[in-house]
């Protein structure tokens, strides 16, 4: 089955700086890459998906890019604020009928002041 | 659009007993509902995908017996913890998608927090 792998586990950033997040994939038919940002007891928020159809999207300071070759893709913030400090989790899914997500183990970010 | 309840937010029960989560789907229809658990600093953990109207697939090492997952209409799937003990604390996120959503999102419950003492 799918398995994602994401690193760093945490990450500490100064505002203002940018902040990368990477995840692997071991499943090749895996189309959908979703990112999620989740606050302490809450839904996880999905801020950015992409396809495998596509390379790279944006919007805003949230950037995601995949390389479908390596099985790698990537979160990238700029312009860190400190509302960006939350867990952030990278998925993985086929799609299809069920579209089953495998997420990643998460990657807690701290932006200091 | 594409929002996603649960109930109840958190429950405290004791060991041995049972408890129901239920989970809706408010502004459409849920052809597809997925369970989650999350333990305290860990990921999301599918535990089953469930179709409306079909038994749910319980993710491997799930104990379908234990947790049992009703999809029995288009807006609402439950899932009920039986004989719950202590180590089945944990917070339990439910998410759908269906008609009228994106072929891929997943629109995701706030969540249930269970606390077995």
């Amino acid at each position: 089955g799918e398995n994602v792998e994401q690193h760093p586990s945490t990450l500490s950033v100064q505002e203002g700086d940018s902040a990368v997040i990477k995840c692997t994939y071991s499943d090749s038919a895996s189309n959908y890459f979703p990112w999620y940002k989740q606050e302490l007891g809450k839904r996880p928020q999905l801020i950015i998906d992409i396809r495998s159809n596509v390379g790279e999207k944006k919007d805003q300071r949230i950037a995601v890019t995949l390389n479908k070759t390596a099985k790698h893709f990537s979160l990238h913030i700029t312009e860190t604020q400190p509302e960006d400090s939350a867990v952030y989790f990278c998925a993985a899914s086929m799609g299809g009928a069920t579209n089953k997500l495998i997420f990643g183990t998460g990657t807690l970010l701290a932006v200091q002041p | 659009g594409a929002v996603v309840s649960q109930h109840p937010s958190w429950v405290i029960c004791k060991s041995g007993t049972s408890v129901k989560i239920e989970c809706r789907s408010l502004d459409f229809q849920a052809t597809t509902m997925f369970w989650y658990r999350q333990f305290p600093k860990q990921s999301l953990m599918l535990m089953a995908t469930s179709n409306e109207g079909s038994k749910a697939t319980y993710e491997q090492g799930v104990e379908k017996d234990k947790f049992l997952i009703n999809h029995a209409s288009l807006t609402l799937s439950t899932l009920t913890v039986t004989s719950a003990h202590p180590e089945d604390s944990s917070f339990y996120i439910c998410s759908a998608r269906g008609t009228g959503t994106s072929a891929y999102e997943q629109y995701f419950g706030p969540g249930t927090r269970l606390t077995v003492t």
